[in-house]
């Protein structure tokens, strides 16, 4: 079974705080995702990384995917009260196919 | 609209009915995919569709559940007898698939249900 571990499942920091997530697996992925998701609504991309290695950056946040295709980290520079939500990872299992599956996610709160 | 769309918002059910939730996808879009998602937690695979075809059904967690995809667009995700520990966020989502292996799935606003 592919399981995606993410760390840490909740951080409450102060804004301009920096502070790093990351999404774990034994398994190697052929893409991962990060999504973010607010209460009441369904998950939205954030961002698709798909080589090994590779470093994506969107505002102030970083995404990186590990150079085994096992892991990845999303840090955010300066966090603001509007980073605060629920940030999930994703990982498609296969070139072949379209399944996703998630991580439990990381429920961040940044405190004004 | 153009966003992925679920019906109903909130479903309230006593333990033994059966409940239809239902997913208008992006038209157009060749996948869909059914979640659950317990709160305070990531969504649960449950199913997949690419156009009328279920390639995989493998986290489905009874076969209390079921779902369908007659005509390759809208999907209902059907669940038996209900019991308690079906009550969560179902999430239905969409993508164009077709080969476009990294293109990215578009939710719906899901659907809450509570078994009482």
């Amino acid at each position: 079974t592919q399981l995606l571990e993410q760390s840490p499942q909740f951080l409450s920091i102060q804004e301009g705080e920096n502070l790093t997530v990351y999404c774990n697996s034994s398994s190697v992925f052929s893409s991962l995702q990060w999504y973010r998701q607010e209460p009441g609504e369904g998950p939205v991309l954030l961002v698709t990384v798909v080589t090994g290695g590779e470093v994506k950056k969107l505002k102030r946040l970083t995404f990186q995917f590990g150079d085994a295709r096992k892991d990845s980290s999303l840090h955010i520079t300066a966090a603001q009260p509007g980073d605060t939500g629920l940030y999930l990872c994703a990982g498609r299992t296969s070139n072949r196919d379209d399944k996703i599956i998630f991580g439990k996610g990381t429920r961040l709160h940044i405190l004004p | 609209g153009a966003g992925v769309s679920q019906s109903p918002r909130y479903k309230v059910a006593k333990r033994g009915q059966d409940v239809a939730l239902r997913c208008d996808p992006i038209s157009g879009h060749v996948s869909l995919f059914w979640y659950q998602q317990a709160l305070g937690q990531g969504p649960e695979f449950l199913t997949y569709f690419q156009n009328e075809a279920q390639l995989d059904k493998s986290g489905l967690p009874s076969d209390r559940f079921f779902a369908e995809r007659p005509e390759g667009s809208v999907s209902t995700l059907k669940i038996q007898r209900t019991q308690q520990e079906d009550s969560a966020v179902y999430l239905c989502a969409s993508s164009l698939g077709r080969g476009i292996y990294n293109s990215p799935l578009h939710f719906g606003n899901g659907t809450r249900l509570t078994v009482t």
